[in-house]
């Protein structure tokens, strides 16, 4: 299996600017977490996702923040527009019900300057 | 969110056993104890759960106290691959869906 898949790896963009991650899960699960990592605040959750339906975006910043999985082998997270805050390592993890073991991927590296 | 405290880091030698503790006192009876490790520039990793009884697996054992308020996570021969940020997770049990909080977690070092 290759593991959850994101892209791209590092993304570099201006302040203002669109930007969309991409998450693809490990086939056969059924729960997609977006997670954000920062020195200041360590990893926290952004949204997680089961059976392609959103259960909990609490941990979403604001509104410039949306995701959405239109299927069960894909999963976006966009920021729409950039700021230099949002610069930080975003990572999607999936995992299959009656599992409580969490597979992450390598991570977006972002930086909006 | 019942809350847990680690040592912000810890120093091991290479083919050392390494103790990394967990404090976990407003644990709850529902509460499973979950251990995630993030090796230098990757994503986190699973790595053991409990509820009650020690466990063991291929990469670690934990063992918990009897009263749940702490456990340790045992590395029975540390490596250079073992340095890495561990982190103590509390987990409610039950349910399909999941959510891991990460605490700040602890900086293992291994010497060579």
């Amino acid at each position: 299996d290759a593991g959850v898949i994101q892209s791209p790896r590092h993304e570099v963009t201006e302040m203002g600017q669109e930007v969309t991650l991409r998450c693809k899960p490990i086939s056969g699960h059924n729960s997609l977490f977006w997670y954000r990592q920062t020195m200041m605040r360590g990893l926290e959750l952004l949204i997680y996702f089961n059976n392609n339906v959103p259960i909990d975006d609490s941990g979403m910043p604001e509104d410039r923040f949306s995701a959405k999985m239109p299927n069960a082998s894909f999963s976006t997270l966009k920021i729409q527009p950039s700021e230099p805050r949002d610069s930080a390592v975003y990572f999607c993890a999936s995992t299959k019900t009656g599992s409580y073991e969490q597979y992450f991927g390598p991570g977006t590296r972002l930086t909006v300057t | 969110d019942a809350k847990t405290t680690q040592p912000n880091s810890m120093e091991s030698n290479e083919e050392e056993p390494v103790h990394l503790p967990c404090n976990h006192s407003t644990i709850s009876g529902t509460d499973y104890i979950h251990w995630y490790r993030q090796l230098p520039s990757q994503g986190p990793e699973y790595v053991i759960h409990g509820l009650t009884s020690n466990v063991n697996n291929r990469m670690a054992s934990l063992a918990i106290a009897e009263d749940r308020k702490s456990s340790t996570l045992i590395l029975h021969r540390a490596t250079l691959r073992d340095a890495a940020v561990y982190y103590c997770i509390l987990v409610v049990s039950g349910g399909s869906n999941y959510k891991l909080t990460f605490g700040k977690g602890t900086l293992l070092t291994v010497n060579p």
